[in-house]
This record gives C-alpha cells, structure tokens and sequence, in this order.
C-alpha cells in the first residue's frame, strides 16, 4: 500500500509564473489536508478537503492559492503568479476519514525565483 | 503570542540518554495532541496521539499532557542516533479538524 504521493517533489517556478502541486491520498483515503512549511517554521494549515469538497480553508490565502479535489485523480494546490515568499515545502496529508491519525507525503518543495 | 510554543532547540545528548520534549499551548479547546518526527528533508511521521490529560506509552516513548497547565511533554528512553530528528508538537479542538504545530524541536543524539 503507497503511502501519499506528491509530485513533484521539487518545483522552480519564475515570479509570476502559476504552481501545480499534485497530492495522491493513500488507497482508501477520503480526507486531504494541506500544509504549507516555512524555513524554520512549523507546519501551518492550508486546506481540507474531502472528495469534490472543500470542508475548511481558513488556513489559505484569499488571493492566487486555490485547492481541489475532484471525484477522479489526485488533489491539487495551485497557486497563481507566484511571488517569492511563495517559496516553501508544501506538505499533504490524508486520511479514511475525519480523524487526527493523517499521513502525510514527503512534500513538494517550491522554490521561486 | 503563538498557538502553541516548541523550544527550537537544538538539543544535543549523550545515546541512552533520556530526553524530554515539550510544548506549551494557550488554546484550551485542544482536545488532541499529537506528536511527530521529521527527517531532514521528509516529512511528518505520526508518533503517537492523546486524546485529553494522561499519559500513553509505545514502546520507548511516552507521551503526557496536562490539560490543567496548558502543556505537553514527550520522553524518549534510551536515545539513538537514528532518534536524531525534529519533533513537531500538534494540537486539535476536533477529530478530523486542522492541527496546529508547534515550530518543532532538533534533537541530536550522539553516539
């Protein structure tokens, strides 16, 4: 059984350029969650998220991030015209339900330029 | 002042030593406490997590909380190298609501 797959794990993006982060629950996962990592900082709270519903965004920026997960295929966190304090490791998690036990992937890492 | 305050550390002790995480939190709605590891580079693995005031044991760790002070704590027995991580405190008013991390903890142990 995979555990949570995010891809790609490393992302450069120019300033003003858009960002495609791709989260695959693990098998039997309903409950996406989004964190986002900054340098020397714990994990904040982006998005959660259940099949083609968004449950909780308070953690997302209400400007050029947004987040889904459709009934088919992963989930996925895009963030539109990138600026550099965009740069972090985005973190998803998931879960069969709503529950503290999430798993959560290796991360994408974002780095603008 | 933060939701929840993790001493950043780093914390460097001898292997076999007894080590002592812990966080403090202002939110009295936490109800679940969950403690992670993080490798360099990795991310989060779940430890174990409590649900309310006591204690929970797994293996050589063991984990407290007293709801009563607002703080948390995680033991770790006999240290090994390979505990060498960061550990992130985290904290939840509902199962299946978002968790609030502490700024997490370096630990080093040294052979």
């Amino acid at each position: 059984n995979a555990g949570v797959m995010q891809n790609p794990r490393h992302l450069v993006r120019r300033r003003g350029q858009e960002a495609r982060l791709r989260c695959s629950p693990m098998k039997g996962h309903s409950h996406v969650y989004w964190y986002r990592q900054l340098p020397e900082e714990g994990l904040k709270f982006m998005v959660y998220l259940q099949k083609e519903n968004i449950i909780d965004e308070s953690g997302m920026p209400k400007e050029r991030f947004s987040a889904e997960f459709p009934k088919e295929g992963p989930s996925i966190l895009r963030i539109q015209q990138v600026v550099r304090g965009d740069s972090a490791a985005y973190f998803c998690a998931s879960s069969p339900s709503a529950s503290v036990e999430a798993f959560f992937g290796q991360g994408t890492r974002l780095t603008v330029v | 002042q933060k939701e929840v305050e993790q001493d950043p550390g780093p914390l460097s002790v001898p292997e076999g030593a007894i080590v002592s995480l812990n966080c403090t939190y202002s939110n009295s709605a936490f109800q679940y406490f969950m403690w992670y590891r993080q490798y360099s580079r990795k991310g989060p693995e779940l430890l174990m997590y409590t649900y309310s005031s006591g204690n929970k044991e797994d293996g050589r760790f063991t984990a407290q909380v007293d709801k009563s002070s607002k703080y948390i704590s995680l033991f770790i027995r006999d240290s090994q190298p390979s505990d060498s991580a960061t550990y992130l405190c985290a904290m939840s008013a509902n199962a299946g609501n978002m968790l609030t991390f502490g700024g997490g903890t370096r630990l080093m142990v040294k052979p």
